[in-house]
């Protein structure tokens, strides 16, 4: 069965540090993964995805497939990257959009 | 292009009540896929409509129900409301080809009391 699981409900860092987002998948074909952002009172948005291999506001997430992984990472955690991170699977079967429980990422000072 | 739009954006109802909530894509967008949206249990798929046919259908219970309209605006009805149901939902618009990405609205935000 398609599945796509964030380990974290909440991840808590200092500003500075380095965040990882975990994010799991299963799917025996070939996946396309996202990641999608919502900031305190802003819709829910794209913010990468996995086939155009770009970095924005500084993040980036490597599709692993021999560990079935696409986590998103960042050097250096800012305050304005507070938000609920949701990972996103689609598979090639349908057009449906296959989503992570979530992790809400707090920036602390 | 003008974005997603959700109409109306906060709703009360009492238990026993049905609501309708209404969703515009944005322009030449042919799928609407609505979702739930809780503290508790995250983003829950609720259907995907494409050409006004049901393409998707998440594990929901049959009080749940949708529709897409020839101009691809799409509602969702809730008949026979419980408190549990108390949530925003949210509408997400896309081209509706394989990989596309989702355009999500502001969503409606339902108190069930």
């Amino acid at each position: 069965a398609q599945r796509v699981t964030q380990p974290e409900k909440l991840l808590s860092v200092f500003k500075g540090a380095p965040v990882e987002l975990k994010c799991n998948y299963s799917y025996s074909g070939s996946p396309e993964l996202f990641w999608y952002v919502q900031y305190s009172r802003q819709r829910l948005q794209l913010l990468l995805r996995h086939i155009s291999r770009e970095s924005i506001k500084g993040f980036t997430a490597d599709l692993n497939k021999g560990e079935t992984s696409f986590h998103l990472k960042k050097p250096f955690a800012q305050e304005e990257d507070s938000a609920m991170y949701y990972c996103a699977l689609s598979a090639d079967s349908n057009y449906q959009l296959i989503w992570g429980a979530g992790t809400k990422l707090i920036i602390k000072p | 292009k003008a974005g997603v739009t959700q109409t109306p954006r906060y709703l009360i109802k009492t238990r026993g009540q049905q609501v309708t909530l209404s969703c515009s894509p944005i322009s030449g967008h042919r799928s609407v896929s609505w979702y739930q949206q809780t503290p508790g249990q995250g983003l829950q798929f609720l259907f995907e409509y494409f050409s006004e046919t049901q393409r998707n259908k998440g594990n929901f219970p049959g009080r749940f129900s949708g529709r897409q309209f020839s101009n691809s605006r799409s509602e969702m009805n809730v008949s026979t409301l419980e408190l549990g149901d108390s949530a925003l939902y949210l509408c997400a618009s896309s081209s509706g080809q394989s990989t596309n990405e989702q355009f999500f609205g502001p969503g409606t935000r339902l108190t069930v009391l």
